[in-house]
C-alpha cells in the first residue's frame, strides 16, 4: 500500500497566519490527491481534489499544489473556523490511504 | 438535502459480528460508488472499503479482507458493512461517504464529497 507521510503532525498558528501542510507519497501518484478537514464531532469535509482543485463552496484561502510524490495544502490567511485536523488522501490506487493528519491549533 | 446517516454501531465482544448501515437521501444513490472510512480513538482517518454503483465491484483495506463485506441495496438507498471476527483493532467511529468523480477537464479524479457523522463500534469483553 502507498504510504502517505504528512508533516508537521501538529502546528500552532495565529489568525491571519499563512499555514502550509505537506504530504509525501511513497511512490508517484500523479495528481491523485485530495485534502480533507476534520473537526471533532463533525463529518470530515472535502477541501481539494486532484491536488489543486477547490471543492465547491470552499473558501479561496485554501489552495493545493504539487505532483508526483510531494504535495502541499496552503491556507493563505488562517481564520478561526480553520482550526481543525487536515488529512491528505491518495486516490491513485487501492487501498486508498490517508496521511496521519495535521492538527492546526490556536497559538 | 444530501444526507448520509450511519447506524448499527455498538459494543461487541472480540470475535463477534456487527452490521453497519448507512441510509442515503437527497441524491441518486445508485449513481455513485460508496465508501466506508473509520477513525480509531485518538487516531487518524483510515479508508476501509468501497463499492461500485451497481455492487459489482469492491475494494478493501488489507487488514479487513476476508472479515468485512461491503454491500448495498439501491432500492433502499442503503450501504452496509458486515463485520465479522472483530478485534480490538476494529474499535473506531465508522463513517460512510459518497465517492464522487469530479473532473478538471480533461482529467477526472476520485473524492469523498459527502460524509455521514459516523457510528461507533467498540470491540471489548
Amino acid at each position: 500500500a502507498i504510504q502517505m507521510t504528512q508533516s508537521p503532525s501538529s502546528l500552532s498558528a495565529s489568525v491571519g497566519d499563512r499555514v502550509t501542510i505537506t504530504c509525501r507519497a511513497s511512490q508517484v501518484i500523479r495528481n491523485d490527491l485530495g485534502w480533507y478537514q476534520h473537526k471533532p464531532g463533525k463529518a470530515p469535509k472535502l477541501l481539494i481534489y486532484g491536488t489543486s482543485n477547490l471543492q465547491s463552496g470552499v473558501p479561496s484561502r485554501f489552495s493545493g499544489s504539487g505532483s508526483g510524490t510531494d504535495f502541499t495544502l496552503t491556507i493563505s490567511s488562517l481564520q478561526p473556523e480553520d482550526f481543525a485536523t487536515y488529512y491528505c488522501l491518495q486516490d491513485f490506487n487501492y487501498p486508498r490511504t490517508f496521511g496521519q493528519g495535521t492538527k492546526v491549533e490556536i497559538k | 438535502e444530501v444526507n448520509l446517516v450511519e447506524s448499527g454501531g455498538g459494543l461487541v465482544q472480540p470475535g463477534g459480528s456487527l452490521r453497519l448501515s448507512c441510509a442515503a437521501s437527497g441524491f441518486n444513490f445508485s449513481g455513485y460508488w460508496m465508501t466506508w472510512v473509520r477513525q480509531a480513538p485518538g487516531k487518524g482517518l483510515e479508508w476501509v472499503a468501497n463499492i461500485k454503483e451497481d455492487g459489482s465491484d469492491n475494494n478493501y483495506l488489507d487488514s479487513v479482507k476476508g472479515r468485512f463485506t461491503i454491500s448495498r441495496d439501491n432500492i433502499k438507498n442503503s450501504l452496509y458493512l458486515q463485520m465479522n471476527s472483530l478485534g480490538a483493532e476494529d474499535t473506531a467511529l465508522y463513517y460512510c461517504a459518497r465517492d464522487t468523480s469530479p473532473c478538471a477537464t480533461p482529467v477526472c479524479y476520485d473524492a469523498l464529497d459527502i460524509w455521514g457523522h459516523g457510528t461507533l463500534v467498540t470491540v471489548s469483553s
